[in-house]
């Protein structure tokens, strides 16, 4: 089943603990990208990926640090979280940038 | 930047009746895609549309998109309680950056 999957679903965390959440498709997809939202502000670009090894910023990339070693995989990493990042992450996935997007379930952070 | 705007914001409305939403921009869209995000989940594509003046019907909703490619509508005809959703249309440039804006937020009550 062609699916994108992130992991946790669930997290709560405390301030400066450094997280990982990761995605993963097996659509063979070149494009990755990494969203926040949020209420009243729908949902905003953090990192996005053309390709494995390039990476670029979103709208609001500042706490975030994203990596792309192979074509499948692009984790979204929180290295010091703070409250402000409380918000619930969706990864997606497409042939490009101007194709079907498919994302995941969601990943809903809670920093304390 | 692409300034995106989807109007309206909010909107809640009886089984059965019709509604519109629309999503406009102050560029030209290469393309454009409307998806439907439902509560706890991901959004999801229901249709692009390329060609400026382009209509297609997916059963209920019909899509529209302006002659210019600035601007597009979404049509429901009787609306069902399946159609609530967040309703977002993105846009892309060339290098890979996509903005989603608010959305508009849709009810639809039995």
């Amino acid at each position: 089943e062609a699916q994108v999957t992130q992991n946790p679903r669930y997290l709560i965390t405390v301030t400066g603990k450094k997280l990982t959440v990761t995605c993963s498709q097996n659509m063979n997809h070149e494009y990755m990208s990494w969203y926040r939202q949020d209420p009243g502000l729908g949902l905003r670009q953090i990192y996005y990926s053309m390709n494995v090894e390039v990476t670029d910023k979103g709208d609001v990339p500042e706490g975030y640090k994203v990596s792309r070693k192979e074509k499948r995989n692009f984790p979204l990493i929180l290295e010091s979280p703070s409250p402000n990042q409380t918000s619930l992450y969706f990864c997606a996935s497409s042939f490009s940038n101007f194709g079907e997007l498919f994302f995941g379930e969601g990943s809903r952070l809670t920093v304390l | 930047t692409q300034l995106l705007e989807q109007s309206p914001q909010f909107l809640s409305i009886q089984e059965g009746e019709n509604l519109t939403v629309y999503c406009n921009s102050s560029s030209v869209f290469s393309s454009l895609q409307w998806y439907r995000q439902e509560p706890g989940e991901g959004p999801v594509l229901l249709v692009t549309v390329v060609t400026g003046g382009e209509v297609k019907k997916l059963k209920r909703l019909t899509f529209q998109f302006g002659d210019a490619r600035k601007d597009s509508s979404l049509h429901i005809t009787a609306a069902q309680p399946g159609d609530t959703g967040l309703y977002l249309c993105p846009s892309t440039d060339s290098w890979g950056k996509l903005q989603f804006g608010a959305g508009t937020q849709v009810v639809v009550t039995p």
